[in-house]
């Protein structure tokens, strides 16, 4: 049973377009959810996380929107860059065991210049 | 700080031999754990441990073995290797009880089994 469903799987962006990533849970418990970046040959790193007391956290060019009543929630990074290019993994983790996280399958991302 | 550091970064096994993967962190953090990464799979858990000699199961356990003796330390042993454990390990850290609980991953260990 997949908690976490990432979509798309891969995406390819023109330089200063935006890049939107969709993620859906199942769980209602979870509460916290995260977004790690992760490049070639490197562990995932978090990027920009956001609680569901909050519809949205902006840091720099990059949006989390969070819908809770759709458990539907979305990276969005504006003015995409090529240094941009990266696997995302959406996340999510919550309730009796709130230190584990339950990652989404990832996203392939190609900024082109 | 050295954060997550792990070794090898490259392994290759034949079916049937054993080896372990080093883990080790020196930002006190009490829950470590151990992923594997395939394409098309995302990252998925194997085991975990929210301190010094407590473990428990991810969601990938089969064929796996960790410990914990001391907080800086979380090894992972593969007991008899098989084709199907060619992967990418991570493993990672975080506090228990920090509020954004953001996970720091070490820079993996690619492991071929032939």
């Amino acid at each position: 049973q997949q908690q976490v469903k990432q979509s798309p799987q891969s995406l390819i962006v023109q330089k200063g377009g935006i890049s939107i990533i969709n993620c859906a849970y199942e769980n209602t418990a979870f509460d916290y959810f995260p977004w790690y970046q992760q490049f070639p040959g490197k562990g995932p790193a978090l990027l920009i996380a956001i609680r569901p007391d909050v519809s949205e956290k902006k840091e720099g060019r990059f949006t989390i929107s969070f819908n809770k009543s759709a458990k539907q929630f979305s990276l969005h990074i504006m003015d995409s860059q090529p240094g941009d290019s990266a696997t995302y993994f959406c996340a999510a983790s919550g309730g009796g065991s709130n230190y584990k996280l339950t990652f989404g399958k990832g996203t392939l991302l190609t900024v082109n210049p | 700080n050295a954060g997550v550091t792990q070794t090898p970064k490259f392994q290759v096994l034949k079916t049937g031999q054993s080896m372990t993967l080093q883990c080790a962190q020196d930002m006190n953090h009490e829950y470590m754990s151990w992923y594997r990464q395939d394409p098309g799979m995302g990252l998925r858990l194997i085991h975990y441990s929210v301190g010094a000699g407590i473990t428990d199961q991810g969601e990938v356990p089969n064929g796996y073995n960790v410990s914990r003796s001391t907080t800086e330390d979380f090894p992972l042993r593969l007991l008899s290797a098989a084709p199907s454990q060619t992967s990418v390990y991570f493993c990672a850290s975080s506090y228990l009880r920090d509020r954004e609980r953001p996970q720091y991953f070490g820079p993996g260990t690619r492991l071929t089994v032939t």
